[in-house]
């Protein structure tokens, strides 16, 4: 089956700076990953996704990018902000559609600091 | 508004006991999921199911089971609760076009 690896398992940054998070997957077949945000005590939460068509998406201040041939994605959240804390996990899955399962990294906590 | 929702919140079990989890969503959807949550593994698949009378097991199946005999539930029960079962528990739910997971608020579940 899928194996996701995620680093760095935790990640301190300063207000302002960049943050990135790196994942790594095994099935060749995977080409849809999505990436979610995990807030203290809540649940997760989708906040952007890739599918394997498409080399980088950006969404305001997130973006992500996709290497199929080496089968990794990052994550990059730029001008970082307090309310980035979080944990945020990658996932993989070989088809972008209700009902796929995921296969989750163990994710990144994120801390920034003011 | 459409929600998904998960009982207990919290639960405190000794050993041997059987537990079960509630998980509700009223989005309609025919996918829903069983995830178990610990530090440094993420989230990790239990048991899932396309619809009703449909279940199938997930990478951490052994010793958890899952019943769907409507669209809106999907109850999780632990036969005879282990210590290693000490965990947070999220339900999720998928439908329409997109693969996009909704979460349910989690079930932390303690075994003594």
């Amino acid at each position: 089956g899928e194996n996701v690896e995620q680093h760095p398992s935790t990640l301190s940054v300063q207000e302002g700076d960049s943050a990135v998070i790196k994942c790594t997957y095994s099935d060749s077949a995977s080409n849809y990953f999505p990436w979610y945000k995990q807030e203290l005590g809540k649940r997760p939460q989708l906040i952007i996704d890739i599918r394997s068509n498409v080399g980088e998406k950006k969404d305001q201040r997130i973006a992500v990018t996709l290497n199929k041939t080496a089968k990794h994605f990052s994550l990059h959240i730029t001008e970082t902000q307090p309310e980035d804390s979080a944990v945020y996990f990658c996932a993989a899955s070989p088809r972008q559609a209700a009902g796929n399962k995921l296969t989750f990294g163990g994710g990144t906590r994120v801390l920034v600091k003011p | 508004d459409a929600e998904i929702t998960q009982s207990p919140r919290h639960k405190i079990t000794e050993t041997g006991r059987q537990v079960t989890l509630a998980c509700h969503q009223t989005w309609n959807h025919n996918n829903m999921f069983w995830y178990r949550q610990d530090l440094g593994h993420g989230l990790r698949l239990i048991h899932y199911s396309y619809g009703v009378q449909d279940t199938n097991k997930g990478e951490v199946s052994d010793g958890y089971s899952v019943s769907r005999s409507n669209t809106e539930d999907l109850p999780l029960t632990l036969e005879s609760a282990a210590s290693s079962q000490t965990s947070v528990y999220f339900c999720a739910s998928s439908g329409g076009g997109t693969g996009e997971l909704f979460f349910g608020e989690g079930s932390r579940l303690t075994v003594l």
